[in-house]
């Protein structure tokens, strides 16, 4: 059974820091492409930023909204993908997914709250 | 940036069929994947690659792609359908490769 479980979620200021957490089991991560999709409250999806598998490059591409603030890594050795989010803004707050997929999200997490209060 | 538009709501009747639309320049040429997702929960994906269907999704989804809309169908809707339903393409040449639907709720009368 395929399991992501984020944590690391929580209330920060703005212009803070916060590091989120998606650890996966039940597929061959090492191999996955891995993305955040957030939701803000009573808002739509929207797709933050993905890391390829090491084997397709690793590269990582970034909404436009969080590029040169948030940055996206992986751990294959933990099965554990991360989400390191910096100078936040109010217009962060969200629930944060973790999914995995190439041009579609076949698994889901399901997500870690983020708030930051203005 | 690219758009994809979809309407805000729909409502049907029990039995009856309702009809999702996603627009944009974006889809032309593209595969549409759909996700439903009910309160409280991650999405799921409903339909894949236009008009695939992933284990476990009932018949009555169904989907296609033509031009630059496509269009999520469900047949013989029932009240477990009532949920918020995403459209979302990718665009591998795009460094923003992800774009998904404004979202439309669906509600079962």
């Amino acid at each position: 059974e395929v399991r992501l479980v984020e944590s690391g979620g929580g209330l920060v200021k703005p212009g803070g820091s916060l590091r989120l957490s998606c650890a996966a089991s039940g597929f061959t991560f090492k191999n996955a492409w891995m993305s955040w999709v957030r939701q803000a409250p009573g808002k739509g999806l929207e797709w933050v930023g993905r890391i390829k598998s090491r084997v397709d490059g690793g590269t990582v591409d970034y909404a436009a909204p969080v590029k040169g603030r948030f940055f996206i890594s992986r751990d294959d050795s933990k099965n554990t993908v991360y989400l390191q989010m910096n100078s936040l803004e109010m217009d962060d707050t969200a629930l944060y997914y973790c999914s995995e997929g190439r041009s579609y999200f076949d698994y889901w997490g399901r997500g870690t709250l983020v708030t930051v209060p203005s | 940036s690219s758009v994809l538009t979809q309407p805000p709501s729909v409502s049907v009747a029990p039995g009856k069929t309702a009809s999702i639309t996603c627009g944009g320049n974006i889809v032309g040429g593209r595969n549409v994947h759909w996700y439903q997702q009910k309160p409280g929960q991650a999405p799921v994906v409903v339909i894949e690659y236009d008009s695939d269907r992933p284990a476990g999704i009932p018949e009555r989804f169904s989907g296609s792609n033509s031009g630059n809309t496509a269009t999520l169908t469900i047949s013989r809707v029932e009240a477990g359908d009532e949920a918020d339903y995403y459209c979302q393409v990718w665009d591998s040449t795009n460094d923003h490769p992800y774009v998904f639907g404004s979202g439309t709720k669906v509600t079962v009368l």
